[in-house]
């Protein structure tokens, strides 16, 4: 699969918007781009998916690049039940190999 | 709706004792099944996945093992735990093949001793 590169952490004020970036340079056509976010003890939770379209649902939007070598998840207003891990995945078989993601701090 | 159970939740095991960790998945019939490690400060790692009863594909060569005895039942086994064995096990499943959302249990956390 191919590779993603995702800052450590961020943070975030509540109710403000976050925008979470991703980098996967070596995209395939076939890929499709996931995020999840994993809550601490939890397991990942599915957050949305695309595939070249930007694409919008109730927990979040996804906006993927023209050439598709990067994508950017937006919360739109960060709640302190937003904090956790988040994934940024490229599949295109059975496999979600998921990196270290993206650390979201939330400060009230 | 669906729902997926793992147990025990928790487990702490001494080193070369066997393992056995199931789980199920309800409300759905012959989904994709997954099984993934998550060690301390490290990202998820598929272990094995399984397409149908029977059918298993093993991602990384190690001391454990899978089956799949009925559509919505997984088993992770192993026969002699090693401390390396330590961590978040996860179950996930998933319908439409790879590309499509997985749907990830509780998990079980492992300790070996």
């Amino acid at each position: 699969d191919a590779k993603t590169t995702q800052p450590n952490s961020m943070e975030s004020n509540e109710e403000e918007p976050v925008h979470l970036p991703c980098n996967h340079s070596t995209i395939s056509g076939t890929d499709y781009i996931h995020w999840y976010r994993q809550l601490p003890s939890q397991g990942p939770e599915y957050v949305i998916h695309g595939l070249t379209s930007n694409v919008n649902n109730r927990m979040a939007s996804l906006a993927i690049a023209e050439d598709r070598k990067s994508s950017t998840l937006i919360l739109h207003r960060a709640t302190l039940r937003d904090a956790a891990v988040y994934y940024c995945i490229l599949i295109s078989g059975y496999a979600l190999n998921f990196g270290k993601g993206t650390s979201l701090l939330v400060t009230p | 709706s669906q729902t997926i159970h793992q147990w025990p939740a928790t487990l702490v095991q001494p080193v070369g004792s066997p393992l056995s960790l199931e789980c199920t998945v309800e409300g759905t019939s012959n989904p994709n099944l997954y099984w993934y490690r998550q060690a301390a400060g490290r990202g998820l790692q598929l272990l094995f996945y399984s397409v149908g009863i029977g059918q298993i594909s093993s991602e990384v060569p190690q001391n454990l093992s899978a089956s799949r005895p009925q559509d919505r039942q997984f088993i992770l086994s192993s026969k002699k735990l090693l401390l390396s064995d330590s961590g978040f096990y996860l179950c996930a499943w998933g319908i439409l093949g790879g590309t499509d959302t997985q749907y990830f249990g509780p998990g079980t956390r492992l300790t070996v001793l």
